[in-house]
């Protein structure tokens, strides 16, 4: 089935540490993109990546990094410099800007805890 | 000021009441608008796009306001089933897609 595959969907990180969050799609989708949502909030842009070997930061950056090599495929590392990392990552990926004005497809979100 | 505004409720209604939720949002260059459908604990799904000419699908109807900068979702005879949160979402360009804090809707028996 096509779609967008966030792993793990718990995470429990040390303080310190960093941890990386899988997101894979074969929705042959050029963009993607990473959310983060905390209890009662909207969604946050935290990177996002238009073409593979691009991508740009979004509102909340700091203390994140990303990699874009495969088209399929965009991790998110959430590096000892966030200070708050306990929330809810939401992936998500839509055609490419040629497609119009079309939604965004979200994977199932990965669920991280600073233990 | 937020891009994007919503009521966050809670909306208590019971079965079968219409309700509806209202959305503004800031920039008046904003391209599409959705309406996505959380619910607890799980990632957000489309539930409309809302066209510029309104649209309806089946019990849900989406309007945009373009001069007074707002969306709405009005949902018709409410069941159980409808209780979750829902995002108003307005994309600025490409890539920039504004979310709403969410409004709340309960449904009860």
């Amino acid at each position: 089935d096509g779609g967008i595959t966030q792993s793990p969907k718990y995470l429990f990180r040390k303080e310190g540490q960093n941890v990386t969050l899988s997101c894979e799609q074969n929705l042959n989708h050029d963009a993607m993109y990473w959310y983060r949502q905390d209890p009662g909030q909207g969604l946050r842009l935290i990177y996002y990546s238009q073409i593979v070997n691009d991508f740009q930061k979004g509102d909340i950056a700091e203390g994140y990094s990303v990699s874009r090599e495969k088209k399929e495929s965009f991790p998110l590392t959430v590096t000892s410099a966030q200070k708050n990392p306990t929330a809810f990552y939401l992936c998500a990926s839509r055609p490419g800007q040629g497609a119009g004005n079309t939604e965004a497809f979200f994977g199932q979100g990965t669920r991280l805890t600073v233990v | 000021r937020k891009e994007v505004e919503q009521d966050p409720g809670p909306f208590n209604v019971p079965e079968g009441a219409t309700v509806a939720f209202n959305c503004t949002y800031s920039n008046s260059a904003s391209q599409s608008f959705f309406w996505y459908r959380q619910d607890c604990r799980k990632e957000p799904k489309l539930l409309m796009s809302v066209y510029s000419s309104g649209n309806e699908d089946g019990r849900f109807t989406a309007q945009l306001n373009r001069a007074s900068q707002y969306i709405s979702l009005l949902i018709r005879d409410s069941k159980l089933s409808d209780s979750a949160t829902y995002l108003c979402v307005v994309n600025f360009n490409f890539n920039k897609f504004y979310f709403g804090s969410g409004t709340k809707l309960n449904v009860k028996p």
